[in-house]
């Protein structure tokens, strides 16, 4: 049971470029979710989708778009990347059943951005 | 809005020390509160919960008890162990107009080692 899976584990970008993070779950999970971690700030959350088609901005959304096509898939588009995105970024998913706000999280994806 | 505290780190104890671990929330509804931990190079994963006043969460010798009086979610364990290093996140979700999915807010983050 795979859980939470994030790709890629590590990036590094040029200021400008863009790239695409992809969350998969296999927990049927109706609620997904993005959040960056910064040092000294704790998790921040930038988008959420509470189901198929659906996506709602966060706490940090500027910069950031997300699609949610297929309810088991949850993706976060960088446009033009910044120095200031340079995090540590976790997807998380809940379920209604097992509780929409007890989340499971992926293993986290390190984007540096020079 | 809402926000949670915790305790500025790091915090550094030996083997079998009792662990204090302190959060504080504000929010503007009636949280459910929460305990993630991420241990290196890891995501974050649920420790213990509580979703009503005075309830105590419980999981793997640690402890929290929701303190309405005192906006308060503390962890504590009697004796900790060098597995237990890792970094500890207090969290609160607010149920919004009845929708039931969970944004969690966290605090900052607390890392605890623990020596031999």
């Amino acid at each position: 049971n795979a859980g939470v899976t994030q790709t890629p584990k590590f990036r590094v970008l040029k200021t400008g470029q863009s790239m695409t993070l992809l969350c998969a779950q296999d927990m049927n999970h109706e609620y997904m979710y993005w959040y960056r971690q910064d040092p000294g700030m704790g998790l921040r959350l930038i988008h959420y989708s509470v189901g198929e088609g659906t996506t709602a901005k966060g706490e940090v959304p500027d910069g950031y778009n997300v699609s949610r096509l297929k309810k088991q898939n949850f993706l976060l588009g960088l446009e033009s990347a910044a120095p200031s995105q340079t995090s540590v970024y976790f997807c998380a998913s809940s379920g209604r059943d097992s509780g929409a706000n007890v989340l499971t999280f992926g293993a986290g994806s390190r984007l540096t951005v020079l | 809005g809402d926000s949670v505290t915790q305790m500025e780190g790091p915090v550094t104890l030996s083997e079998e020390a009792f662990l204090t671990i302190n959060c504080t929330y504000t929010a503007t509804g009636y949280p459910s509160l929460f305990w993630y931990v991420q241990y290196p190079g890891e995501g974050l994963q649920l420790l213990l919960k509580a979703t009503k006043a005075d309830d105590k969460g419980s999981n793997k010798g640690f402890e929290a008890t929701y303190r309405k009086e005192t906006t308060s979610f503390h962890l504590e364990k009697g004796s900790v162990q060098v597995s237990d290093s890792a970094v500890y996140f207090c969290a609160l979700s607010i149920n919004a107009g009845g929708t039931s999915y969970g944004k969690l807010t966290f605090g900052q983050g607390t890392i605890l080692t623990v020596h031999p």
